[in-house]
């Protein structure tokens, strides 16, 4: 069974410090996307990771896909209040490759 | 303009009763699914179709079907709705052809079941 686990659950920092989420699965993965919901809403994707050892970058966000495709990580540089939400991870289920399995998530909050 | 749109956004109904939750996309995805929050916020797919076909369909109680009338539209109908059944209810859709099945979410609707 493919499962993904997301750590820290919760994250409470203060506005301007740096932080690390991350994402573990004992199953490999062909991809790893990362989506933020903020509360009343649907979650947004924020990347996708396909190669091993990917990094990539969004502003202050650093997202890396493990070299043997069963990790990633989301590295928040200088957090901001607007950076506060539940990110989630997610890969393919299976072969079907269409469907999402996620993570349960981490709930971050930022306070200025 | 509303990418993935649900309605309604709210639901609040008795056990027992029958009810429908309506999903719109005008992004032209061929896929088009159902996706379950509970309250500690762990997202689950329900069901998955592609082209109008089924072709996820997880255990799930079968008092849930879900109908798409169309490549644009997919309805979820819950009979006898049970306590358990209250969560909030997620429609999305992607573009199995391009990319990586990427989702785009809809807003939501919050079921409470009392």
């Amino acid at each position: 069974t493919q499962l993904l686990e997301q750590s820290p659950q919760f994250l409470s920092i203060q506005e301007g410090e740096n932080l690390t989420v991350y994402c573990n699965s004992s199953s490999v993965f062909s991809s790893l996307q990362w989506y933020r919901q903020e509360p009343g809403e649907g979650p947004v994707l924020l990347v996708t990771v396909v190669t091993g050892g990917e990094v990539k970058k969004l502003k202050r966000l650093t997202f890396q896909f493990g070299d043997a495709r069963k990790d990633s990580s989301l590295h928040i540089t200088a957090a901001q209040p607007g950076d506060t939400g539940l990110y989630l991870c997610a890969g393919p289920v299976n072969q079907a490759g269409t469907a999402l399995i996620f993570g349960k998530g981490t709930t971050l909050s930022v306070s200025s | 303009d509303t990418a993935v749109s649900q309605t309604p956004k709210y639901l609040v109904t008795q056990m027992g009763n029958d009810k429908s939750i309506k999903c719109e996309q005008n992004l032209g995805h061929d896929t088009m699914y159902w996706y379950k929050q509970d309250s500690k916020k762990f997202l689950k797919i329900m069901f998955s179709y592609n082209n109008k076909e089924l072709i996820i369909n997880e255990t799930v109680p079968n008092r849930f079907s879900p109908k798409s009338p169309d490549k644009a539209h997919l309805n979820l109908h819950i009979n006898s709705l049970e306590l358990g059944d209250s969560a909030v209810y997620f429609c999305a859709s992607s573009n199995s052809r391009q990319g990586y099945n990427e989702q785009f979410f809809g807003p939501g609707t919050r079921l409470t079941v009392l």
